[in-house]
């Protein structure tokens, strides 16, 4: 148990246009969802955090205006960039807390590599 | 907020060998450290964890020790395999945040 998944994968994409990945926990329901980003050789870092219903809690840093975090559902939260540049290209991963269990457990979706032209 | 810092970066060891990696975490309301093994294109995979009220936690050839009046916890592989080669990260959560160290690549040589 405690599956989530992201899609896409991976998405290629050209500089100026958006992207939407979308994250989902498959056999539970979320209390909250985390989106990090991971540049090559580098550590996740954490961009913001998601609750049902609610408006996203963005770390310092992040531009709430480029990066658009929602949560529509107990299982689905989805990042939008918009305007992509190259340097936006990066591994984007996800992850949720359980409703019923152990609230700081993460189980982490499988990531999307994102590539700006 | 909480800083995480993880030594060493890098560590080679031959098969059979242990492997030792050190963090230290600055916000002693910090209550709970998981370890996650990942691997190049993979999402982080949870290889053990520990919590504020805990010293030592074993699962096979995995253990982690907590000394939370150095605001230190360290994770030592033992025998080590081929399969072990990975990046590493140590991680603390304070308000359900996870803050992680900055990795450490193993290479475990044959």
């Amino acid at each position: 148990g405690a599956v989530v998944s992201q899609h896409p994968s991976w998405v290629i994409c050209k500089s100026g246009t958006s992207v939407k990945i979308e994250c989902r926990s498959l056999d539970f329901q979320a209390t909250t969802m985390f989106w990090y980003r991971q540049f090559p050789k580098q550590s996740l870092m954490l961009m913001a955090t998601s609750n049902e219903g609610s408006k996203a809690t963005y770390e310092q840093g992040v531009e709430k205006d480029k990066f658009l975090i929602n949560q529509a559902s107990l299982t689905l939260s989805t990042l939008t960039v918009t305007s992509a540049h190259p340097e936006d290209s990066s591994f984007y991963i996800c992850s949720a807390s359980r409703l019923a269990g152990k609230p700081d457990t993460q189980y982490f979706g499988p990531g999307t590599r994102l590539t700006v032209l | 907020g909480e800083n995480v810092e993880q030594h060493p970066s890098t560590l080679s060891v031959q098969e059979g060998d242990s492997a030792v990696i050190k963090c230290t975490y600055s916000d002693s309301a910090s209550n709970y450290f998981p370890w996650y093994k990942q691997e190049l294109g993979k999402r982080p995979q949870l290889i053990i964890d520990i919590r504020s009220n805990v010293g030592e936690k074993k699962d096979q050839r995995i253990a982690v020790t907590l000394n939370k009046t150095a605001k230190h916890f360290s994770l030592h592989i033992t025998e080590t395999q081929p399969e072990d080669s990975a990046v590493y990260f140590c991680a603390a959560i304070n308000d359900y945040k996870l803050s992680f160290g900055a990795g450490t690549t193993v290479t475990v040589r044959a």
